[in-house]
């Protein structure tokens, strides 16, 4: 069966920086790509961004270029999301989700929580 | 970027009742739309993709139609276990962009 685990919950500072992992399991990684999505408390979904795992293509929100770095490791099945400069906006749970042909984002992992706070 | 319009942000109905939810986008998509649940502290949930076909293992109970800019969602006879908010979602155009969401309450 298709699961997407990610790693635990973090808390940072603002500035620093946060890498999430994804790690993949029940189908052929390479086959897909993983997006990311965020949501801050108590608010909507938030496109961040998406990676192919076959080639490592990506394409990410506006919004956070030159903050946001999307990679994977093909020998693990692991998708990682490495966002700088944290601000206390950041403060979210991050979300990643199988990203495929059609349909699109049909499993997602758990979420993992990050909090930016002095 | 593609403005998704979700309404009524928000509703409170009866088990048992039809529940409608629209998603209109701000340009032609297509049919190229999502629709998820997302329960309380839950991830998201796929249930309709391509605006009307079902997500495998999705009650029947669940549609979705539309195509272009206006898109309908329905729950044909609201049940307890439905509690959640329900989102769409355009796949046409990046970014990729949700609409803001619609609370379902039980009555």
């Amino acid at each position: 069966q298709v699961q997407l685990v990610q790693s635990g919950a973090e808390v940072k500072k603002p500035g620093a920086s946060v890498k999430v992992s994804c790690k993949a399991s029940g189908y052929t990684f390479t086959s897909y790509g993983i997006s990311w999505v965020r949501q801050a408390p108590g608010q909507g979904l938030e496109w961040m961004g998406w990676i192919s795992a076959y080639n490592g293509n990506t394409n990410y929100a506006q919004k956070l270029q030159g903050r946001v770095t999307m990679t994977t490791d093909t020998s693990t099945s692991t998708a990682y999301m490495e966002l700088r400069s944290l601000r206390s906006d950041d403060t979210a749970v991050y979300y990643c989700a199988r990203y495929g042909a059609s349909p699109e984002n049909d499993y997602w992992g758990q979420g993992t929580l990050v909090t930016v706070s002095s | 970027d593609i403005q998704m319009t979700q309404s009524p942000s928000s509703l409170s109905a009866s088990v048992g009742d039809r529940v409608t939810i629209t998603c209109q986008a701000s340009q032609d998509i297509s049919n190229y739309l999502n629709w998820y649940q997302q329960k309380p502290g839950k991830a998201p949930k796929l249930l309709i993709y391509d605006a009307s076909n079902l997500e495998t293992g999705v009650p029947s109970r669940f549609s979705g139609s539309g195509s272009g800019t206006d898109f309908t969602f329905t729950i044909s006879s609201l049940q307890p276990e439905d509690i959640a908010t329900y989102y769409c979602q355009q796949y046409d155009n990046l970014p990729r962009t949700f609409g803001q969401g619609t609370k379902v309450e039980i009555k």
